[in-house]
């Protein structure tokens, strides 16, 4: 029973470029939440989706940044025109749903780097 | 709206010493809270979660944690630690309706001197 996957675990852009970070959420689960680390500042909530919904996306910068979660696919988070500052650690976690307070299955992450 | 301190951003203890990390929380309603340990380039494992039931909860590697309603308090403890354990360790609040996104406190990093 494979867990979250995230890819890929490292990423490299120039300033400009665009990233686009994936997450397969764990089966069974149809809740996706990203999550951004930076040093010394704890995961901040960016995006909570569900199949073809955006559900809350108040930690999510208002330019640039952008997520989805088809039907059919993976979920994924797209940096548009990165800059330096979006270098960080980004984190997909998933549940099952929301009756229970299952908790979250993390991903390993993507390291973004923006050179 | 909820929130998380951690208190110390850096506990160093002892091999064998008792592990005592602080997590203090701030909900407007009754709140689930969550440890969670990060090792060095991995993602965050569910260390333990208090979702209303028992109020000293049991979790992996020998940890436990006491929900303190009257302090706001969920603090992690283990008797005795172990060079393994040295990690980052995340407390972790959502609020006791609906499916609200966790809240994460700034992280705790534990050291574990032999």
């Amino acid at each position: 029973n494979a867990g979250v996957m995230q890819n890929p675990r490292h990423l490299v852009r120039r300033r400009g470029q665009e990233a686009r970070l994936r997450c397969s959420p764990m089966k069974g689960h149809s809740h996706v939440y990203w999550y951004r680390q930076l040093p010394e500042e704890g995961l901040k909530f960016m995006v909570y989706l569900q199949k073809e919904n955006i559900i809350d996306e108040s930690g999510m910068p208002k330019e640039r940044f952008s997520a989805e979660f088809p039907k059919e696919g993976p979920s994924i988070l797209r940096i548009q025109q990165v800059v330096r500052g979006d270098s960080a650690a980004y984190f997909c976690a998933s549940s099952p749903g929301v009756q229970i307070p299952y908790g979250y299955t993390f991903g390993s992450g993507t390291r973004l780097t923006v050179v | 709206a909820q929130s998380v301190t951690q208190l110390g951003s850096h506990v160093s203890v002892s091999e064998g010493a008792l592990v005592l990390l602080r997590c203090n929380y701030s909900s407007s309603v009754p709140p689930y809270l969550f440890w969670y340990v990060q090792y060095p380039n991995q993602g965050l494992q569910l260390l333990l979660k208090y979702t209303s039931a028992a109020t000293l909860v049991k979790g992996i590697n020998g940890f436990e944690a006491e929900f303190k309603k009257s302090e706001t308090s969920f603090h992690l403890t283990k008797p005795s630690a172990h060079m393994s354990d040295a990690a980052e360790y995340f407390c972790a609040v959502s609020a006791n309706s609906g499916n609200t996104p966790l809240v994460f406190g700034k992280g705790t990093r534990l050291s574990v001197i032999a």
